[in-house]
């Protein structure tokens, strides 16, 4: 099973700042990676996938990069509505596997 | 608009079974795979079953394998998953999400969950 490690755990950041989240896979998984958000009480919401594409309706502001086993989230300039927890999941093997989650909160 | 609507989820004993169902609108059923994924209270996602468009295919994480079953309806486009020997650890809210991709499955729709509690 591949295991999916992401950091920080939490990352307070202020409005209109920029904010990085890692993701590390224990093997490669090619760009088989997807980034979910999840607000408290929500359902998780699939902000990219294919490492880097957005899904529809997903603002510009989010981002993500890398192949292998490194990958990055990248939020430009945090709104109020993206502080929330971000999972990233692999699905290059089965079991798909989740990342243990960053909460993004207001600094 | 696509939609996923879980239900069937409530209190039961250790060792008791319940069945969850899924309903599905707004997209072709049957041209989708779909997934259960789970979060126990205050912790992460966790994957939990798979089954292919036609049901032919089907995927089960080790810690629920010979004690849930997947199964879906093409006519009705529904999902379901039946969970028998239930045990404290499967207490989470179960999502039911269609899956997309060409290797393992990311998950692009995801329903509003339905909470399980195994407790006696």
């Amino acid at each position: 099973e591949i295991v999916m490690t992401q950091s920080p755990a939490t990352l307070s950041v202020s409005p209109g700042e920029r904010a990085t989240l890692s993701c590390r896979a224990s093997q490669s998984v090619s760009s088989h990676l997807a980034w979910y958000q999840q607000k408290p009480g929500r359902a998780p919401r699939l902000l990219i996938y294919d490492a880097s594409i957005r899904a529809t309706g997903i603002p510009a502001r989010f981002s993500g990069s890398g192949s292998g086993t490194e990958f990055t989230l990248t939020i430009s300039s945090l709104q109020s509505e993206d502080f929330a927890v971000y999972y990233c999941q692999q699905y290059d093997n089965w079991p798909q596997t989740f990342g243990q989650g960053t909460k993004v909160e207001i600094k | 608009e696509v939609q996923l609507v879980e239900s069937g989820g409530g209190l039961v004993q250790p060792g008791g079974s319940l069945r969850l169902s899924c309903a599905a609108s707004g997209f072709t059923f049957n041209n989708y795979e779909m997934n259960w994924v789970r979060q126990a209270p205050g912790k992460g996602l966790e994957w939990v079953s798979y089954i292919s468009s036609s049901g032919s295919t089907i995927y089960y994480a080790d810690s629920v394998k010979g004690r849930f079953t997947i199964s879906r309806d093409n006519v009705k486009n529904s999902l379901y998953l039946q969970m028998n020997s239930l045990r404290a650890e499967d207490t989470a809210v179960y999502y039911c999400a269609r899956a997309r991709g060409s290797t393992s499955c990311y998950h692009d729709y995801w329903g509003q969950g339905t909470l399980v509690t195994v407790s006696s």
